[in-house]
């Protein structure tokens, strides 16, 4: 069965800190993974990763792809409290579907 | 160029009502797509939509759930005879092309069944 799974499901750690989310996934027939940022409205795209070890960057956030692993990570260095939020992996899967992971709930205490 | 666009943002049923969600597309966009965050859970796929047509709709419950994206007009899904278990998030999005394309998500509408 396709999943998405991401770890941990929830992280708690304080301002300036860093974090490195995890997603690992098993989706037949890959093609790209992609981060979503989701507070308390609608997920907001961050990231697609399409190959492997190909950093990608955005300001204090960065992520990568191990497509022979089958893992992404997604760090945060100097996290603020507004980093705070649901962070979702996605694997697109088949021609029209998105399967997401549950998330990993992020909350930085000032 | 307005985003996607859900609406009611908050809708409250009572047990046996029908709710009707509504989503706009970005404009330019022909792709739609429906997902419910259930609390605590990750988002679900139920339903892929093109203009009059459904393309998927293996994430769709087979009862009680239909949705519709006319050639003029929001998409709609609708939800009749609503039970508590149907409270959730439901998030719209729509893309220009294939999935592989960015999906960009409208607001959502929160479902509250009492």
């Amino acid at each position: 069965e396709d999943k998405v799974v991401q770890s941990p499901l929830s992280l708690v750690v304080h301002e300036g800190d860093t974090v490195t989310l995890n997603c690992s996934y098993e989706v037949t027939n890959f093609r790209s993974l992609l981060w979503y940022k989701q507070e308390k409205k609608a997920p907001t795209f961050l990231f697609m990763l399409t190959s492997s070890g190909i950093e990608k960057k955005s300001g204090r956030l960065s992520s990568i792809l191990d497509k022979k692993e089958l893992f992404s990570i997604l760090n945060i260095t100097a996290t603020q409290t507004g980093d705070s939020a649901v962070y979702l992996c996605a694997v697109p899967w088949g021609d029209d579907k998105i399967i997401f992971g549950k998330g990993t709930r992020l909350h930085i205490l000032p | 160029n307005a985003g996607v666009m859900q609406n009611p943002r908050h809708l409250v049923r009572r047990r046996g009502q029908e709710a009707r969600l509504r989503c706009s597309p970005m404009k330019g966009h022909s792709h739609v797509y429906w997902y419910r965050q259930l609390p605590e859970e990750g988002l679900k796929f139920m339903v892929y939509l093109q203009k009059e047509n459904i393309i998927d709709e293996s994430g769709m419950p087979k009862e009680r759930f239909s949705a519709e994206f006319p050639k003029e007009g929001p998409s709609i899904l609708r939800i009749q005879q609503v039970v508590r278990g149907d409270s959730a998030a439901y998030f719209c999005a729509s893309s220009p092309v294939e999935i592989q394309g960015q999906q960009y998500f409208g607001p959502g509408t929160r479902l509250t069944v009492t």
